[in-house]
C-alpha cells in the first residue's frame, strides 16, 4: 500500500463543476503539497500546507491532520483547469526532523469537458 | 528571475553509454531534489543536495546513479551504462531553505534505445 494515496484516479466533469480530489497518507508528516501537471508535463506547485486551509483564485486546498487527509477543491471548474493533479507529502524522517523530501500520490488525472 | 532550468529538455542514448542531466536552480535556492518519473508511474524522490553536500540520497539506484552539486555551476545527475529502464523523466526542483515550497524545472526525457 503507497503511503499516500489518492482518488478519485481519473475525474471528469463539465465546465462550471465543483471539483474535489481526495488525498489520505499513512505516515506522519510536516506538510503536503499539492502539484499540477500539465500536459506538456511541467509541474507546477499550487500549495504547501500543514493545517487549515488555503485558497488561490478558485483553487481551494484543506489538511486534516489528525485524519491524516487532504482535499484539493477547484470551484467553477474550466477546460484549462485539466491536467494530472498531485499530493506529495514531506514525512518526518527517523530523527524527528522533517526536510524537503517529497512521497506523491498517483495523481489525480482531471479532464474538463467545456 | 528564471526558474529552475534544466538541460538538455530530451537525451536519447544507446544501452551502455552515459547520461548527464542538469539542473540549475533558481536564484538564490541552495536546496536542489531530483526526482525520477517512470512511464505510467507516479514521481519518486531520488537525492536531496544542497551546495558541495548530499543529504539523502535514499531513492537513488544503488548502481551506477551518482548526484553533485557543486559550489559553482549546475546540479548533475549522471548515469553510467544506462539500460532501457532507465527511460524516465527527470525532474529538479529547488527551493531557498529546506523545507519550503519547491519549484520544478521542465524535466529532462531521457529514452535509452
Amino acid at each position: 500500500k503507497n503511503e499516500v494515496e489518492q482518488s478519485p484516479q481519473n475525474l471528469t466533469a463539465q465546465e462550471g463543476e465543483f471539483i474535489t480530489i481526495n488525498c489520505s497518507y499513512s505516515v506522519g508528516i510536516s506538510a503536503l503539497h499539492w502539484l499540477q501537471q500539465h500536459p506538456g508535463g511541467g509541474i507546477v506547485s499550487l500549495f504547501m500546507l500543514s493545517s487549515g486551509k488555503k485558497k488561490h483564485g478558485r483553487l481551494i486546498a484543506t489538511i486534516n491532520i489528525q485524519e491524516k487527509h487532504s482535499s484539493l477543491h477547484i470551484t467553477a471548474s474550466h477546460p484549462r483547469d485539466s491536467a494530472v493533479y498531485i499530493c506529495a507529502a514531506r514525512p518526518w524522517n527517523a530523527g524527528g526532523t522533517s526536510y524537503g523530501k517529497l512521497t506523491f500520490g498517483q495523481g489525480t488525472i482531471l479532464t474538463v469537458h467545456p | 528571475n528564471a526558474g529552475v532550468m534544466q538541460n538538455p529538455r530530451h537525451l536519447v542514448r544507446r544501452r551502455g553509454q552515459e547520461a548527464r542531466l542538469r539542473c540549475s536552480p533558481m536564484k538564490g535556492h541552495s536546496h536542489v531534489y531530483w526526482y525520477r518519473q517512470l512511464p505510467e508511474e507516479g514521481l519518486k524522490f531520488m537525492v536531496y543536495l544542497q551546495k558541495e553536500n548530499i543529504i539523502d540520497e535514499s531513492g537513488m539506484p544503488k548502481e551506477r546513479f551518482s548526484a553533485e552539486f557543486p559550489k559553482e555551476g549546475p546540479s548533475i545527475l549522471r548515469i553510467q551504462q544506462v539500460v532501457r529502464g532507465d527511460s524516465a523523466a527527470y525532474f529538479c526542483a529547488s527551493s531557498p531553505r529546506d523545507r519550503e515550497t519547491q519549484y520544478f524545472g521542465p524535466g529532462t526525457r531521457l529514452l535509452v534505445l
